[in-house]
């Protein structure tokens, strides 16, 4: 696509509760990362996969967190369990590769645990 | 490891003024640098990027400064325009590393 899309682009569940997060990155792009950003703060780096591969997960807070990418290209993150610390905005971004070229970002899922 | 920090996390200027952001950095060996700018309710979108063996570089309306010795990096915006009001986010990549870490951001807000 032209862009990176993420849906949705707000979700609202209760605690306790999992929920998905999806990402389409631009095409061709094989790098892809997931961050994420509280309310007011800088971007925090969650995860990034170069192809299927995550060579670098060191980011996911806990184990309630998890991601996959299939095909080289659509992205799944997951959280379980949700927590009210959770609520957050969570950008995904794409790039031609990992390392030193620029991300290109989508619009971000919001998500609010109550 | 790395940590980007911002000197000001709100910067209020008049139109048609010059605004400055700065950044500072933690690791020696990071090599490339990006400044970023995030609209509300949208993803941050690239505005310009500078390699460590430069300590320059310039685009439309925008400067980007690199002092390795202190470890400090700016982000000049000449004549500033109310569309430039957003957050405006360092990034630096690291050698050997494949992802950007970013600071805290710093709002810059434009007054007519």
């Amino acid at each position: 696509g032209a862009g990176v899309s993420q849906s949705p682009s707000n979700k609202v569940t209760e605690k306790g509760k999992d929920v998905e997060l999806r990402c389409d990155p631009i095409s061709g792009h094989t790098a892809l990362y997931w961050y994420r950003q509280s309310l007011g703060q800088g971007l925090e780096f969650l995860i990034y996969f170069q192809g299927n591969s995550a060579p670098d997960k060191s980011g996911l807070p806990s184990d309630r967190f998890s991601a996959e990418r299939t095909g080289g290209s659509v992205s799944t993150l997951t959280i379980q369990r949700t927590q009210q610390e959770d609520s957050a905005v969570y950008l995904c971004a794409s790039s031609l590769r990992a390392g030193a070229n620029v991300l290109t970002f989508g619009a971000g899922s919001r998500l609010t645990v109550l | 490891g790395e940590s980007v920090g911002l000197h000001l996390p709100t910067l209020s200027v008049q139109e048609g003024d010059n605004s400055i952001i700065n950044c500072a950095y933690s690791n020696s060996a990071s090599d490339y640098f990006i400044w970023y700018k995030q609209e509300s309710g949208k993803g941050p979108q690239f505005i310009i990027d500078i390699r460590s063996n430069m300590d320059k570089r310039q685009g439309q309306r925008v400067t980007v400064l690199l002092n390795k010795t202190v470890k400090h990096l700016s982000l000049q915006i000449a004549a500033t325009q109310p569309g430039d009001s957003a957050v405006y986010f360092c990034a630096v990549l690291s050698g050997g590393y494949n992802k950007l870490i970013f600071g805290a951001g710093t709002r810059l807000a434009v007054h007519p």
